[in-house]
């Protein structure tokens, strides 16, 4: 059965203190991990696509690795602004269709 | 351009009563999906859709219809509303060709029925 978890549920940091985020998979063939943002009382927010492993993405202070069984999300040197919780999700199926499956996601929350 | 809209923002349904939520979005998009997130939960697939007239159950249909008439809209159905449709509901929109996880979700529609 295809199953995304991720920890921790909740992290706080202090500004500036670099931490990282997991999202393990189980999944058949796999065809993507997807991160998103989500700020609250919003819809998510598309961050990045990995398709393979050992393939890397940054955006800002983030960055997103890939490896067989995991995905990290690396946050440098973070500020408030970042404060947000960070979902991952995989396809679920074959074909085009989209359907993923979400993670329970991380609550990042980050002190001045 | 406005994106994926959702309204209401809030409703309050009582037991037994019936409501729509409507999705629209305007980048010409031809999947369209509903989900909803519970607290602590990640997203769970209710519906989705492929294209006009074109639709299929995703991992939590029960309680929920839909139909897909043009490619901008994407109503959801609550019939007989149950207290464990409690949720947030968010639709959401990707376009053909591009990555299966590039989906553009609207603001979410909170919905309490008690």
């Amino acid at each position: 059965e295809d199953q995304v978890t991720q920890s921790p549920e909740a992290l706080r940091l202090q500004e500036g203190e670099s931490s990282s985020l997991n999202c393990s998979y189980t999944v058949s063939g796999l065809r993507g991990l997807f991160w998103y943002r989500q700020d609250p009382g919003k819809g998510p927010e598309f961050l990045f696509t990995l398709y393979s492993a050992g393939e890397e993405k940054e955006k800002e202070r983030l960055k997103a690795t890939l490896t067989k069984k995991e995905s990290f999300l690396h946050i440098t040197a973070p500020k408030p602004e970042d404060s947000a919780t960070y979902l991952c999700a995989v396809p679920h199926g074959s074909g085009n269709t989209g359907k993923l499956i979400f993670g329970q996601g991380t609550t990042l929350q980050v002190k001045p | 351009n406005a994106g994926v809209t959702q309204t209401p923002k809030f409703r309050i349904l009582k037991i037994g009563q019936s409501m729509t939520l409507q999705c629209t979005q305007d980048m010409n998009h031809n999947y369209m999906y509903w989900y909803r997130q519970d607290p602590g939960m990640g997203l769970k697939l209710i519906y989705y859709s492929v294209g006009a007239g074109i639709t299929d159950k995703g991992e939590v249909p029960n309680g929920y219809n839909v139909s897909r008439s043009t490619t901008e809209d994407f109503p959801l159905r609550l019939e007989l509303a149950a207290p464990s449709q409690t949720s947030v509901y968010f639709c959401a929109s990707r376009a053909a060709g591009g990555s299966l996880g590039e989906q553009y979700f609207g603001p979410g529609t909170r919905l309490t029925v008690t």
